[in-house]
């Protein structure tokens, strides 16, 4: 079945940019949505934005200014850019299949395990 | 601060049936579809509803959704211990042109 694995720094710097990528499993990227998502410990979900396999992209609004998604079909991977870190970054972060990319029927089937960011000097 | 409402905690004993609502708005809730996931401690989320009130494929029908104007439900019957777990709810905000979701909602069985 598909399977979705995060990679990337576990510890980042402040004001550094982290970099994170989903490797997809199992199946191709192609004809989905891909979604990348956090939770800083103890809270809530926040979802970051989405990638379609096209590599056409939308951003949670607080997030724009600071983050970039792209999509690597040739490798069946996507990818997470947030620069200008700080303590509030500091979360778990999940890549997601996305169906409905931003439409009426929006939600996630798959999930990644996630991996712990810490930004910290 | 969340865009969609859920109440921090519910509970109940085995057997028993709990309800989890999702207050939001007509740009999200009022408009769009709602899911739902489960998250026990330490995992990632997983999908426990859709399209308001489809389960994925795997998921007991103890567990069911509805959605009336800008408010959901979730609803859990035959409380199990096995269902202590977080849940949120999700959904699009066609005004902030994102996703949002419910600050979460922890069930406890007594």
């Amino acid at each position: 079945q598909v399977q979705l694995q995060e990679s990337g720094p576990g510890l980042v710097k402040p004001s550094e940019t982290l970099s994170l990528t989903c490797s997809v499993s199992g199946g191709s990227v192609s004809s989905y949505y891909w979604s990348w998502l956090r939770q800083p410990p103890g809270q809530g979900l926040e979802w970051i934005g989405y990638v379609y396999y096209t590599g056409s992209t939308t951003y949670n609004p607080s997030l724009k200014s600071r983050v970039s998604i792209s999509m690597d079909t040739s490798r069946n991977q996507f990818s997470l850019k947030l620069n200008s870190l700080t303590a509030a970054d500091t979360a778990i972060y999940y890549c997601a299949r996305d169906l409905g990319g931003g439409s009426r029927y929006w939600y996630f089937d798959l999930w990644g395990r996630g991996t712990l960011v810490t930004v910290s000097s | 601060q969340s865009v969609l409402t859920q109440p921090p905690s519910v509970s109940a004993a085995p057997g028993q049936k709990v309800t989890i609502s999702c207050s939001g708005s007509s740009s999200n809730i009022g408009n769009n579809y709602v899911s739902w996931y489960q998250q026990f401690p330490g995992t990632a989320p997983k999908l426990l509803m859709y399209d308001n009130s489809k389960r994925p494929s795997g998921i007991p029908d103890r567990f069911s959704g509805s959605k009336s104007g800008t408010s959901a439900t979730l609803g859990i019957t035959g409380l199990q211990t096995g269902d202590e777990a977080d849940y949120y709810c999700g959904t699009w905000d066609n005004g902030l042109s994102g996703g949002v979701f419910g600050g979460g909602t922890k069930v406890t069985v007594l």
